[in-house]
Parts: C-alpha cells; sequence; structure tokens
C-alpha cells in the first residue's frame, strides 16, 4: 500500500481534460509546499512534469497544471493529447522523506 | 546536458552480490544529491534512499536500511547501489534521480537498471 492514495486509472478523449487526485495526510501532503508529478511512459524512466505543487520545469507543456487542496493534491491535463498516456505518480518530500502516490494510468480513448 | 547513464541489467542468482552504478555529466556532482528508486515489474515507485556526494551524507528509507549500501566516488562523478546477498524480491528496475540542495524534487532520472534475481 502506498503512502499516498491516487486512483488507478482515468480516461479521456483528445482535447478533454482530465485531473488526478493525490490524497495523504497533514504530515505530507496537507503539510508541505513540496509536492511534485512525475509522467512515466511504458519502458522509460520518470520525468518530472510540476513541482512545488503548481511550478513547471522549462519545456514541460503548459497543458499540465497542479494544484492543492487540504490533503489532496491535483494534477489536471488539459487539451488531452494521445502522447499523453502514460502513468502519473505524485510525490511528496516531507523533510523525513520523499513518498509516492500508486501511480495512476491515464487512458486516451 | 544533464546526464544520469547508469550501468546495463544484471541477472543474478540469489544470495549473490552486485554493485550497480549511475554516472552523472553536465553538472557539479557534489552539489546535488544523487537518490535510489524502485520500481518492481508493474509497480509503483520507491523511494530507497539517498547521498550527497560532496560529504558523502546518506540517508535510507527504513524499508531498505541494511538492506543495500548506498555510496558515491565523486572523482568520477558515479554513485552505485549495491547488494550483499541478494534476494528473488530484489528484481526490479532501480533508477537513480538528481535533487537540488534545497529543492525536494527529482529533477533528472537515469533510464534505469533491471535487475533479475533468479535461480
Amino acid at each position: 500500500q502506498s503512502a499516498l492514495t491516487q486512483p488507478a486509472s482515468v480516461s479521456g478523449s483528445p482535447g478533454q481534460s482530465i485531473t488526478i487526485s493525490c490524497t495523504g495526510t497533514s504530515s505530507d501532503v496537507g503539510g508541505s509546499n513540496y509536492v511534485s508529478w512525475y509522467q512515466q511512459h511504458p519502458g522509460k524512466a520518470p520525468k518530472l512534469i510540476i513541482y512545488d505543487v503548481s511550478n513547471r520545469p522549462s519545456g514541460v507543456s503548459n497543458r499540465f497544471s497542479g494544484s492543492k487542496s487540504g490533503n489532496t493534491a491535483s494534477l489536471t491535463i488539459s487539451g488531452l493529447q494521445a502522447e499523453d498516456e502514460a502513468d502519473y505518480y505524485c510525490s511528496s518530500y516531507p523533510p523525513s522523506r520523499p513518498l509516492f502516490g500508486g501511480g495512476t494510468k491515464l487512458c486516451v480513448l | 546536458e544533464v546526464q544520469l547513464v547508469q550501468s546495463g541489467p544484471e541477472v543474478k542468482k540469489p544470495g549473490e552480490s552486485l554493485k550497480i552504478s549511475c554516472k552523472a555529466s553536465g553538472y557539479s556532482f557534489t552539489t546535488y544529491w544523487i537518490a535510489w528508486v524502485r520500481q518492481v515489474p508493474g509497480k509503483g515507485l520507491e523511494w530507497m534512499g539517498i547521498i550527497y556526494p560532496g560529504d558523502s551524507d546518506t540517508r535510507y528509507s527504513p524499508s531498505f536500511q541494511g538492506q543495500v549500501t548506498i555510496s558515491a566516488d565523486k572523482s568520477i562523478s558515479t554513485a552505485y547501489l549495491q547488494w550483499s546477498s541478494l534476494k528473488a524480491s530484489d528484481t526490479a528496475m532501480y533508477y537513480c534521480a538528481r535533487r537540488g540542495t534545497g529543492m525536494r524534487r527529482f529533477d533528472s532520472w537515469g533510464q534505469g537498471t533491471l535487475v533479475t534475481v533468479s535461480s
């Protein structure tokens, strides 16, 4: 069982928007602005797409956005594209050690 | 360009030892942390531990403390993950990842090393 809870899968059609949730506790997600999101395509290494709740690294599409409310962080992907089909992992990094969610498989129908 | 290049796939028997590597380039190796992350096939990411090559400060996840050893050789900008006695349950993909000082995210990842432990 992962420390952070994500839905196992979400799906959407090209052009639509989807949101992936990541639920933790007040000791991790709720108490920290160090929430990040990683995208992992099959057979590839994870790639950082959101850090510090809502910041995008250089080169990451602005279709990806992050937010947080209480103990739940969210990743929203707008204007879905076929290339967005991948696994997505959230992570919270309290002072002790980083925690990952169990991952969410995004299917673009 | 920041690059983390990991050593190739390994097939080992239970009880054997192993050391895999992660060679960094394109940045100052001694001023960034290097973490190791495990991914069992079909499963999620697990943080194993982290090292600061500048002074070899090393931290382990309680789940992996005593099971693996993380080290680094700053003369060749390389971090290592090693086992003294492998188990079948160590079969997984292992990634190294960079973390900036004062930052709490992994901004660059190696390509992964697949370790298979089977009799």
